[in-house]
């Protein structure tokens, strides 16, 4: 079955850029979708098709994709952004999810 | 404006099936491309997809539990079952319900709060 692989953790300064990844073989070829949870929260789309925001996620938030892995970027990092964020794909009609990794805001 | 709310049993025992229903405003799954997915998080642990199912009817599941998964649509109530039989505690978690547009293709946009879910005898 097909895996995706993020880092648990990811610590970046407040003001600063952080950069969370997603492996997983030949992912260029899949649609990734990004989602953030915070604590006691739903999760929230907040990157579509690799690359497209859904409206109301700010222009902060940007995705990329190539070869083996697609990398969410959050811009001027903010208290507000330390969450959990997951990347998902659609593969063999099943939905694939990453494991997550923990956005910390120093 | 796009709602989603799950509700079932808050506690089943080992063994037992668990039956949670997604009532939905906003959009019709009579709608092309639209979907309603049944996803769940283990307590400390990652977003696992449990089954989907379309506005043209077809079903997906997950690979690991679908021989214990069915997931049903009453259209004309808005509503989406999923039952989950012989239920055992690492089935504790909580249970979203979820919307898809574009075929599944456009990621998952609108998400239910989610029920917490417990197996204990």
């Amino acid at each position: 079955s097909y895996e995706l692989t993020q880092p648990v953790s990811v610590s970046v300064a407040l003001g600063q850029t952080a950069r969370i990844t997603c492996g997983g073989s030949n992912l260029w070829t899949k649609n990734v979708h990004w989602y953030q949870q915070r604590p006691g929260q739903a999760p929230l789309l907040v990157i579509y098709w690799d690359t497209k925001r859904p409206s109301g996620i700010p222009e902060r938030f940007s995705g990329s994709n190539s070869r083996n892995t697609a990398t969410l970027t959050i811009s001027r990092v903010q208290a507000g952004d330390e969450a959990d964020y997951y990347c998902q794909v659609w593969d063999s009609d099943t939905v694939v999810f990453g494991g997550g990794t923990e956005l910390t805001v120093l | 404006q796009v709602t989603l709310r799950e509700s079932g049993p808050a506690l089943v025992k080992p063994t037992q099936t668990l039956t949670l229903t997604c009532t939905f405003s906003g959009f019709s799954l009579s709608t092309d491309g639209m979907c309603v997915s049944w996803i769940r998080q283990t307590p400390g642990k990652a977003l696992e997809w449990l089954a989907r199912i379309d506005w043209d009817d077809d079903e997906y599941y997950s690979t690991s539990l679908r021989t214990r998964l069915t997931i049903t649509k009453d259209t004309p109530k808005n509503r989406v079952v999923l039952s989950m039989t012989n239920m055992d505690p690492v089935d504790t978690g909580t249970y979203y319900c979820v919307r898809e547009t574009g075929g599944g293709r456009n990621g998952f946009d609108s998400w239910g709060q989610g029920t917490l879910v417990t197996v204990s005898s």
